[in-house]
């Protein structure tokens, strides 16, 4: 399939280390934060969300946390595995009222056996 | 699936034709949402329904696009007098309520003008 993200940054880790992938945000008014991973020709897919009076959410093998200070999301995945390489993109939720995405540029996830 | 579906998969149009794209959000989500992600970019916001109503236009590049969801549930991404710029993955996502709730996406369109 088609390549996403020919020159994104990118993330190389060994099967089963911790990886842990950054994205500043733009609007310190945004109050909802996703992220999603995206595949060779398929749509962004949900991994987990967090809302603006959180500082942290697990989910499983993942953990999002939220620094509203510096405007800072990081995403953690436990014990990476091959089928994690991917593209992964942060979201965040402007303030208009409904729910209006604006996705960070992304990184590149390269998981070696 | 229940899934977000999205036809056709690939387009390829002459410059100058026009171009319909559908989106099937999943079945009851209120909210549906039309995005163009160039290669090596992040998807790009392009307009919002709440059922039938379409409530905010503003990502639409130009009078040329035209998008459409009449019953509250199907909806039409139309594409006048393409251009080459205009190739891109057109993404559609879905969700259940109007804000705070997981956009499920679709596996996109990719349309290519020559």
């Amino acid at each position: 399939g088609e390549s996403v993200g020919l020159h994104l940054p990118t993330l190389s880790v060994q099967e089963g280390d911790n990886s842990i992938i950054n994205c500043a945000y733009s609007n310190s008014a945004s109050d909802y934060f996703i992220w999603y991973k995206q595949e060779s020709g398929k749509g962004p897919q949900f991994i987990i969300d967090i809302r603006s009076n959180m500082d942290k959410r697990q989910g499983q093998r993942v953990t999002v946390l939220l620094n509203k200070t510096v405007k800072h999301l990081s995403l953690q995945i436990a014990a990476t595995q091959p089928g994690d390489s991917a593209v992964y993109f942060c979201a965040e939720n402007m303030p208009t009222g409904f729910q209006k995405l604006v996705f960070g540029t992304g990184t590149r996830l390269l998981v070696s056996p | 699936g229940a899934g977000v579906s999205q036809s056709p998969r690939y387009k390829v149009a002459k410059r100058g034709q026009d171009v319909a794209l559908r989106c099937d959000p999943i079945s009851g989500h209120v909210s549906l949402f039309w995005y163009q992600q160039a290669l090596g970019q992040g998807p790009e916001f392009l307009t919002y329904f709440q059922n039938e109503a379409q409530l905010d236009k503003s990502g639409l590049p130009s009078d040329r696009f035209f998008a459409e969801r009449p019953e509250g549930s199907v909806s039409t991404l139309k594409i006048q007098r393409t251009q080459q710029e205009d190739s891109a993955v057109y993404l559609c996502a879905s969700s259940l309520q109007v804000s705070n709730q997981p956009q499920h996406f679709g596996d996109g369109t990719r349309l290519s003008i020559l």
